[in-house]
């Protein structure tokens, strides 16, 4: 069965460095997610990206965050300056079309010290 | 605005029992789509099942049944003879597909404990 892959699965990094997470979606999907959990808490969505342009972010996706799909297969997520509160548990999704539902990847958990 | 409430924050039972899980939402959509997934300890989200807006049939795979009931705004789930690995936390999800997106908002999650 075709799955979404995170890597890494998880990363630590030091507050004020850039991160980069990184998502292979299912290769035929067109629509794209990222989505944050924080610890013991519920799954936030991030952003969505479609025909190569964000078409929807919320509050939480400030300037701090940038996504993008370089190469028609990989799917990335950047967070220029990394803070302690953004230490979470971000999941990669996508899906063929709307109202098919969604596979998610398997996360990568980042730990910002 | 869109909201998915699951009231039950952790459940323990015993191996063997029947167990349901509450969701309750709220939209003025009139197409939307509803969705359960597991979180096991592992981390990952594990899709359950997916139910649109038109769809009031109640649906049975396994152990795991689902009643949506649009009166009451509820999709609720029940495991039937639970087991000890059917131990995870729980979300119920709600979609509305609008323009190039289709973002799910989550409940809170069940934790549910099946003890041996």
């Amino acid at each position: 069965e075709p799955e979404v892959t995170q890597t890494p699965s998880h990363q630590v990094t030091q507050m004020g460095q850039e991160v980069i997470l990184r998502c292979v979606p299912i290769s035929n999907h067109l629509y794209f997610y990222w989505y944050r959990q924080i610890l013991g808490q519920k799954v936030e969505f991030l952003v969505s990206f479609y025909n190569n342009e964000i078409s929807e972010k919320s509050e939480i996706f400030d300037d701090q965050f940038s996504v993008e799909r370089p190469d028609g297969s990989n799917f990335t997520l950047k967070i220029r300056s990394t803070k302690l509160e953004d230490s979470a548990m971000y999941f990669c999704a996508s899906s063929g079309d709307r109202g098919q539902g969604y596979t998610f990847g398997s996360g990568t958990r980042l730990t910002v010290v | 605005a869109q909201k998915v409430t699951q009231a039950q924050t952790e459940i323990s039972v015993v191996e063997k029992e029947d167990v349901t899980l509450d969701c309750v939402y709220e939209t003025r959509d009139t197409t939307y789509y509803l969705f359960w997934y597991k979180q096991p300890p592992s981390g990952e989200l594990v899709f359950l099942i997916r139910r649109n807006s038109f769809d009031e049939q109640n649906e049975i795979s396994g152990r795991y049944s689902w009643n949506f009931q649009k009166s009451t705004s509820s999709f609720n789930f029940t495991i039937t003879a639970s087991q000890v690995v059917d131990s995870a936390v729980y979300f119920c999800a709600l979609s509305f597909p609008q323009g190039g997106s289709e973002k799910l908002v989550f409940g809170k999650g069940t934790k549910l404990t099946v003890n041996p």
